[in-house]
């Protein structure tokens, strides 16, 4: 079975502050993790993901992420916070390859608040 | 190609009525997924299709849910004899099952049952 579990359901920086949202995972089989975020009334947007290969992986809008298997997380960063960056985000993980399911489960969100 | 669409964006019905939500995909994607996201959660995982296969269903999807992808296309999901808790966004997403996976999603069908 997989989870995943964010660490604090609402953050709030200050606009150029570093961008730090928590994701921690449980999988019994290699993951593949992603971010995603989403704005009011949209869908979800994908942010990065890793699957295999290098633990650090950049996204769009200056996002990135470390896989870290040892301690199970895959936390988001970001240098300085922008007003734009205000939503919700999601971590997810999914079995992954083209043998299993591919679905994806989601934590329950951090709304990322960015404060003038 | 302009990405996943949903149809409509907001459904407002009342109790006890029967609903149709409509997901096109990707073209060339091969697996489409159904989500259910309630206010203030993460989306959660209902069904998918490979092609026009339906290969899994959640235990959230009870009996007055059906959801359909003829011919490998475009879905349907159906809610009969809608009831209050069935207020969500549900969301549609496509892959390609060749590509890690990754998946697009639409921007969603708000449902509200009065």
């Amino acid at each position: 079975a997989q989870s995943v579990t964010q660490l604090g359901s609402h953050v709030s920086v200050s606009e150029g502050a570093l961008v730090l949202l928590r994701c921690n995972y449980s999988s019994s089989v290699p993951p593949y993790l992603f971010w995603y975020v989403q704005y009011p009334n949209q869908g979800l947007q994908l942010l990065l993901k890793y699957t295999t290969g290098a633990t650090l992986v950049k996204g769009i809008n200056g996002f990135e992420a470390e896989f870290k298997k040892s301690e199970t997380s895959f936390h988001l960063t970001k240098p300085s916070a922008h007003m734009s960056d205000a939503a919700e985000y999601f971590c997810a993980v999914s079995d992954g390859g083209s043998s299993n399911t591919g679905k994806l489960i989601f934590g329950q969100g951090t709304t990322l608040q960015v404060k003038p | 190609d302009t990405g996943v669409s949903q149809n409509p964006r907001h459904k407002i019905t009342k109790r006890g009525q029967n609903v149709t939500f409509r997901c096109d995909p990707i073209s060339e994607h091969n697996r489409l997924y159904w989500y259910r996201q309630t206010l203030g959660q993460g989306p959660e995982f209902l069904t998918y299709f490979q092609n026009e296969a339906q290969l899994e269903k959640s235990r959230l999807l009870s009996d007055r849910f059906s959801a359909e992808r003829p011919k490998g296309s475009f879905s349907t999901l159906e809610i009969q004899r809608t009831e209050q808790g069935d207020s969500a966004m549900y969301l549609c997403a496509s892959s390609n099952s060749g590509s890690y996976n990754e998946q697009f999603f639409g921007p969603g069908t708000r449902l509200t049952v009065l």
